[in-house]
């Protein structure tokens, strides 16, 4: 079965320094991972995703996130933040290649808190 | 621009009475999701739709129901609503089951009073 776990429900930074959201998963099958961005009463967006390849994915408004299969992480990093950035994030994984059920299965989330 | 449109974004019904959320797609995705999201937790999957074939999570409770008339249309259906349901309705969508990504559409925020 896919889980995953998101370290630190809460993270701030000030405006400038690296983010750095930490994300573990669990699964039977090689993953598909994903982070997806909330804004305050809005869906969700896609950030990034690893499938297959380059295990370093780089997606929009600046942020990467690595694959590390054997520490069992996907972490999402961005070199500097902008006050832009605060939001809720989640980190995802799928039922994965091949999957005849494609559900996706959610971390709890971090909220993102940018200082001035 | 293609995209999951949700309506309305914001919902307010009276305890007890039926209420409908829409969700539409211009994509022409064979699946789509329907996801409820409470404060400050994860998105739970409620139910999907493959096509034509409805799949429902074992923990979904039976007030909640789902249609799919068309590819592009689906609806969720909370017969009896309570205090306890009051969340945020994400739908999503994504091209095949073995997917690489859901998109999501801006999420209906149902208050029960």
């Amino acid at each position: 079965a896919q889980s995953v776990t998101q370290l630190g429900s809460h993270v701030s930074v000030s405006e400038g320094a690296l983010v750095l959201l930490r994300c573990n998963y669990s699964s039977s099958v090689p993953p598909y991972l994903f982070w997806y961005v909330q804004y305050p009463n809005q869906g969700l967006q896609l950030l990034l995703k690893y499938t297959t390849g380059a295990t370093l994915v780089k997606g929009i408004n600046g942020f990467e996130a690595e694959f590390k299969k054997s520490e069992t992480s996907f972490h999402l990093t961005k070199p500097s933040a902008h006050m832009s950035d605060a939001a809720e994030y989640f980190c995802a994984v799928s039922d994965g290649r091949g999957s005849t059920l494609g559900r996706l299965y959610f971390g709890r989330g971090t909220q993102l808190t940018v200082w001035p | 621009d293609a995209m999951v449109i949700q309506n309305p974004r914001y919902q307010v019904t009276q305890f007890g009475k039926p209420v409908t959320l829409s969700c539409s797609q211009t994509l022409n995705h064979n699946v789509m999701y329907w996801y409820q999201q409470k404060s400050s937790q994860a998105p739970k999957l409620l139910f999907h739709y493959y096509d034509k074939d409805f799949n429902n999570e074992a923990d979904t409770p039976d007030n909640f129901q789902s249609r799919r008339p068309n590819t592009s249309f689906c609806f969720l259906d909370i017969r009896s609503p309570g205090l306890g349901d009051a969340a945020m309705y994400l739908c999503a969508t994504s091209r095949d089951r073995g997917f690489t990504e859901a998109f999501f559409g801006q999420g209906t925020r149902l208050t029960v009073v």
